[in-house]
């Protein structure tokens, strides 16, 4: 069945590190794919998004490319802060609700 | 845009009694709205996709006599968690679906989340 899969964690880096979170999916179809992060105590923001292959979803400096032949969509930030501390969900969705992956815990250290 | 709230943030009972989650989505109106079960360093479960003026559709292994599901406007769902017991106790987080066509086909929306002790 449609499922997504995420490194798992959890992940500590330095700050200003290269950060790196693994994700493919398995699905039928041409899904909506995206990144939610979730803060400690908080719900889930959405930090980005990609709706065809070959786009590139970006923002507060983390990307993410569609990648379809490899059904991957890796999260990737230059140099992450102390800030970016939180656990990060791949997820997709193509005419059914969004599928999440077991979350990856990040924790940057100064 | 694009807003999602919950009410209340958290909330503390006693085993036995009931507990009434509502999700409003405040800018948009959403025919559907996603019930998700997070427990502790887990990922989201999808509990039930509420559709309004209909009945919920439940995944399977959860109970729809436990969590009740109403979802009788455009803005509004509701999730009751019914005879509450500890086990029960987990972070109920809610998300909708804007279909005017602002938003990116299947993109959902979360609420902060609801953080349920049955003691």
């Amino acid at each position: 069945g449609d499922s997504v899969t995420q490194m798992e964690g959890p992940v500590t880096l330095s700050e200003e590190a290269f950060l790196t979170i693994n994700c493919t999916y398995t699905a039928t179809g041409y899904p909506s794919l995206f990144w939610y992060v979730q803060y400690p105590g908080e719900g889930l923001q959405l930090l980005l998004k990609a709706t065809k292959a070959d786009d590139k979803g970006s923002n507060k400096g983390f990307e993410a490319t569609y990648r379809k032949e490899t059904t991957s969509f890796h999260l990737e930030k230059g140099s992450v802060q102390v800030s970016d501390s939180a656990v990060y969900f791949c997820a997709y969705s193509g005419n059914t609700p969004l599928v999440f992956g077991k979350g990856t815990r990040l924790s940057v250290i100064a | 845009g694009a807003v999602v709230s919950q009410h209340p943030s958290w909330v503390i009972c006693k085993s036995g009694t009931s507990v009434k989650i509502e999700c409003r989505s405040l800018d948009f109106q959403a025919t559907t709205m996603f019930w998700y079960r997070q427990f502790p360093k887990q990922s989201l479960m999808l509990m039930a996709t509420s559709n309004e003026g209909s009945k919920a559709t439940y995944e399977q292994g959860v109970e729809k006599d436990k969590f009740l599901i109403n979802h009788a406007s455009l803005t509004l769902s509701t999730l009751t968690v019914t005879s509450a017991h500890p086990e029960d106790s987990s972070f109920y987080i809610c998300s909708a679906r804007d279909l005017s066509g602002r938003a990116t086909y299947n993109e959902q929306f979360f609420g902060p989340g609801t953080r349920l002790t049955v003691l």
